[in-house]
């Protein structure tokens, strides 16, 4: 079946680091990939998405590219901000037939001035 | 547009109470899910509804009934509440058929504790 599996948190990084939240992915076909975040209290909402192989998804300074060889799509900040303290998801949507998204555990990020 | 909306935001139930969460939606979409969300677990299917009139199990529908009153709404009813159902619960919705690279729209949950 089809499932993703991210990096364990939590991740404290210092302000102006470099993060790298790691997700593989197994699934049948292609799926389209995405990352959510989840603020403090708050539902989820996207991030990025990608729908093919070598697409990168880009939003708020956080990228990820859709690796098909490596079923990876982990994604990367080079400078954190306290603001970005959050929990990150990592999902994927099959492309054929209307199917939910299927979600990892979450990442808990915490950024410190 | 207000998004999706769920009521209500907090509630405390006593084992074997009984209660129904509210979803709706106002983007005119087609689809609707109901998760729960637990610590560690990330966030778990527990029914889905692909269009008006239909629904189907998820990953975790043991314990729960759903009904797809209207294109708008998507309901979450727990008939005897028991303390593994304490989580926060969260409706989402997404926009036409056979498309995965749309994006789910979430609401901001529910908060459910069961005593």
């Amino acid at each position: 079946g089809n499932s993703v599996t991210q990096m364990e948190g939590p991740v404290t990084l210092s302000e102006e680091a470099f993060l790298t939240i790691n997700c593989t992915y197994t699934a049948t076909g292609y799926p389209s990939l995405f990352w959510y975040v989840q603020y403090p209290g708050e539902g989820l909402q996207l991030l990025l998405k990608a729908t093919k192989a070598d697409d990168k998804g880009s939003n708020k300074g956080f990228e990820a590219t859709y690796r098909k060889e490596t079923t990876s799509f982990h994604l990367e900040k080079g400078s954190v901000q306290v603001s970005d303290s959050a929990v990150y998801f990592c999902a994927l949507r099959r492309n054929s037939g209307n199917t939910p998204l299927v979600f990892g555990k979450g990442t808990r990020l915490s950024v410190i001035a | 547009n207000a998004g999706v909306t769920q009521t209500p935001k907090f509630q405390v139930l006593k084992t074997g109470q009984s209660m129904t969460l509210q979803c709706a939606q106002d983007m005119n979409h087609n689809s609707m899910y109901w998760y729960r969300q637990d610590p560690g677990m990330g966030l778990r299917l527990i029914y889905y509804s692909a269009s008006e009139g239909t629904t189907d199990k998820g990953e975790v529908p043991n314990g729960y009934n759903v009904s797809r009153l209207n294109k708008r709404e998507f309901s979450l009813r727990l008939e005897s509440a028991a303390p593994s159902q304490t989580s926060v619960y969260f409706c989402a919705s997404s926009e036409m058929q056979g498309l995965g690279h749309n994006e789910q729209f979430f609401g901001p949950g529910t908060r459910l504790t069961v005593l």
